[in-house]
């Protein structure tokens, strides 16, 4: 089946530098993927759409300019947290669209730790 | 509803019983439902897709169904098995929107 490849799986950083989180399709072009954070006891909330080419789509409450999202080809996002601090302390994970059905597949998650 | 709502939060039932949990949605405007399997430590799995009211799915022993007039969904499990043992997470979708609204998920833990 189809898979998505998210890295890393956790990172810790400190506060004020900026980290980068990889959301690959390993077996499909996506067209689309999303970017999505997850804090404890919650529900995954979507933060933005990124389309392969063009500037990401984001959610009402997210910041643009501190959660930098590029998605230069069919096969790859990232999400780069810039001048984390530690409230951007959360669990990260991406989705992607394509393959058979234009199902839409997730990675695996990131942990991150701002200290 | 405003939100996706999944109940119960948790629930712990023993190796050979039948269990269902319930999803909860907006009803205006419902384009999509899904439903997910997530394991610790790994990629939620998507377990199924569903538009239509009255729609009823099945993977092994594993179903659902779906009222889009009153926003549920039930996710049936027959027979728990210890591997079960998961994060069931349902999803709606509203128009052609590609964006997916989360509930919080029913973790169910199914012991021997």
């Amino acid at each position: 089946g189809a898979v998505v490849s998210q890295h890393p799986s956790r990172v810790i950083c400190k506060s004020g530098t900026s980290v980068k989180i990889e959301c690959r399709s390993l077996d499909f072009q996506a067209t689309t993927m999303f970017w999505y954070r997850q804090f404890p006891k919650q529900s995954l909330m979507l933060m933005a759409t990124s389309n392969e080419g063009s500037k990401a789509t984001y959610e009402q409450g997210v910041e643009k300019d501190k959660f930098l999202i590029n998605h230069a080809s069919l096969t790859l996002s990232t999400l780069t947290v810039t001048s984390a601090h530690p409230e951007d302390s959360s669990f990260y994970i991406c989705s992607a669209r394509g393959g058979v059905g234009n199902t839409i597949y997730f990675g695996e998650g990131s942990w991150l730790t701002v200290v | 509803i405003l939100n996706v709502e999944q109940s119960p939060q948790s629930l712990h039932v023993q190796e050979g019983d039948s269990t269902n949990f319930t999803c909860s949605f907006p009803s205006s405007n419902f384009y999509a439902l899904h439903w997910y399997r997530w394991e610790t430590a790994k990629s939620p799995e998507a377990l199924f897709v569903m538009t239509l009211n009255g729609d009823e799915k099945k993977k092994g022993r594993i179903s659902a169904t779906l009222n889009t007039k009153e926003g549920y969904s039930y996710l049936y499990i027959k027979g728990s098995q210890p591997e079960d043992s998961a994060t069931y997470l349902c999803a709606s979708r509203g128009g052609t929107a590609s964006k997916l609204t989360f509930g919080t998920g029913t973790r169910l833990q199914v012991t021997l």
